[in-house]
């Protein structure tokens, strides 16, 4: 499989915006993710977004992908307590879906 | 149905024993995918079935690994003779055709003593 890359560790204040950075070595990725994992739970798919774009809203999340530096990052506005977690990058190669997951970023929002 | 259910969700077993998790995909979801997750990983792939055809195994499964999907629909993953290493987190994701949207489910604890 191919390697995803993640900062571990991110910690901001409630209120601020969040960002999650991840970087993959595969340049053929199709498709990519970003999961996010509660404490004990499974992985709940926030959004995902396709090679063929630069960028992708939905509500309060951002997804921006640079092709170039096969770097994706998602932004979260307006961070809440709520939002505390461990997210996940993921991509696939193709249409298999197959995911390469990184190791995950434990989100802590501090009040 | 709401989503991915997996039973049990948790499982704490004697080394040697035999396991047997089920997965129950989100209906009419052709796809279905066996992940495992060790503590402070991303989950890694196993195997995977479109419809009942097993398509992939990782290598990371061994031979005391079996999965199953008789019939399309439910899936079985049978651990044999576990070891202390077996013990994870085993999810399960399924998916229609060329959605783009992989589902995975709460997951299977496995604690082999």
């Amino acid at each position: 499989g191919e390697d995803v890359e993640q900062s571990l560790f991110l910690s901001v204040r409630e209120g601020d915006s969040s960002v999650i950075n991840c970087t993959y070595t595969d340049s053929s990725s199709t498709y990519l993710y970003w999961y996010k994992q509660e404490p004990g739970a499974g992985l709940q798919l926030l959004t995902y977004i396709f090679s063929n774009m630069d960028m992708k809203q939905d509500q309060r999340l951002t997804v921006l992908l640079n092709k170039k530096d096969k770097h994706l990052s998602l932004r979260i506005a307006d961070t809440q307590t709520g939002d505390s977690a461990i997210y996940f990058c993921a991509v696939t190669p193709g249409n298999d879906y197959k995911l390469s997951f990184g190791a995950g970023t434990t989100v802590t929002v501090r009040a | 149905d709401t989503g991915v259910s997996q039973d049990p969700r948790h499982k704490i077993t004697k080394r040697g024993q035999n396991v047997t998790f089920r997965c129950d995909p989100i209906s009419e979801h052709n796809r279905l995918y066996w992940y495992r997750q060790t503590l402070g990983q991303g989950p890694e792939f196993l195997t995977y079935f479109q419809n009942e055809a097993q398509l992939e195994k990782s290598r990371l499964l061994s031979d005391r690994f079996s999965a199953e999907r008789p019939k399309g629909s439910f899936s079985t993953l049978e651990i044999q003779r576990t070891e202390q290493g077996d013990s994870a987190m085993y999810l399960c994701a399924s998916t229609g055709q060329n959605t783009g949207e992989l589902f995975f489910g709460e997951g299977s604890r496995l604690t082999v003593l």
